[in-house]
């Protein structure tokens, strides 16, 4: 079955540093990859996705992510947080073949400390 | 519309009480689906629709849930006898075609939930 894993409940970073978000992610096919973001009361936004091709991709607000298939993993990046960075982060995952759903993780909150 | 539009934003209600979640997805998705996320928790898939059929229902937690889409458009969930787990934070998200979606657009475009308190 396919899942994510984000092996971080919370990653702390004072502003002005770079940020990573770990995610991890289990299937069996090809995957499609994703990231949201999702900032205090509001919803669900769209970060990223990796489909195919270049396995750095690049995304709002500064953010990217790099795909290693050897690793399975999926991490997000950016090479200086800012405060308004802070928010709730998810890495999802879907089969090339499904057309069914997305299996997200179980989030990681990012906190940037000015 | 131009985005996602779920009802109530939020909702109270009293154990052993049924309630109805209401999604209007943006207009010519065909894709829609339901997630629920819990305090402290990820997001859970429940359901899938492509037009008005739901080929993927595995993630319904009961059978005190269910869901319908008419005219291809609007979908309401309904959760009958709540309970108090059911407490959770119901989001509604659309897509153009769910595979086209995937190459062409953002993935999915979600509304900003129903927040359900069961008391």
């Amino acid at each position: 079955a396919q899942s994510v894993a984000q092996p971080e409940d919370q990653v702390n970073v004072a502003e002005g540093n770079p940020l990573t978000v770990k995610c991890t992610y289990s299937v069996s096919g090809n995957p499609y990859l994703f990231w949201y973001v999702q900032y205090p009361n509001r919803g669900l936004q769209f970060l990223l996705k990796y489909i195919t091709g270049d396995n750095l991709v690049k995304g709002s607000y500064g953010f990217e992510a790099e795909f290693n298939k050897s690793q399975t993993s999926f991490h997000l990046k950016k090479p200086s947080a800012l405060v308004s960075d802070s928010a709730l982060y998810f890495c999802a995952v879907r089969l090339y073949s499904s057309a069914s759903k997305i299996i997200f993780g179980s989030g990681t909150r990012l906190s940037i400390r000015p | 519309g131009a985005g996602v539009s779920q009802s109530p934003s939020n909702k109270v209600t009293e154990k052993g009480k049924d309630v109805e979640l209401r999604c209007d997805p943006i207009s010519g998705h065909t894709a829609l689906y339901w997630y629920r996320q819990s305090l402290g928790q990820g997001l859970e898939f429940l359901i899938y629709f492509q037009g008005n059929s739901a080929p993927d229902k595995s993630g319904l937690p009961s059978d005190r849930f269910s869901a319908e889409r008419t005219g291809g458009s609007v979908s309401t969930l309904t959760i009958q006898r709540t309970q108090q787990e059911d407490s959770a934070v119901y989001l509604c998200a659309s897509s153009t075609n769910a595979l086209v979606a995937i190459i062409g657009g953002g993935g999915y475009t979600f509304g900003s939930g129903t927040r359900l308190t069961v008391v």
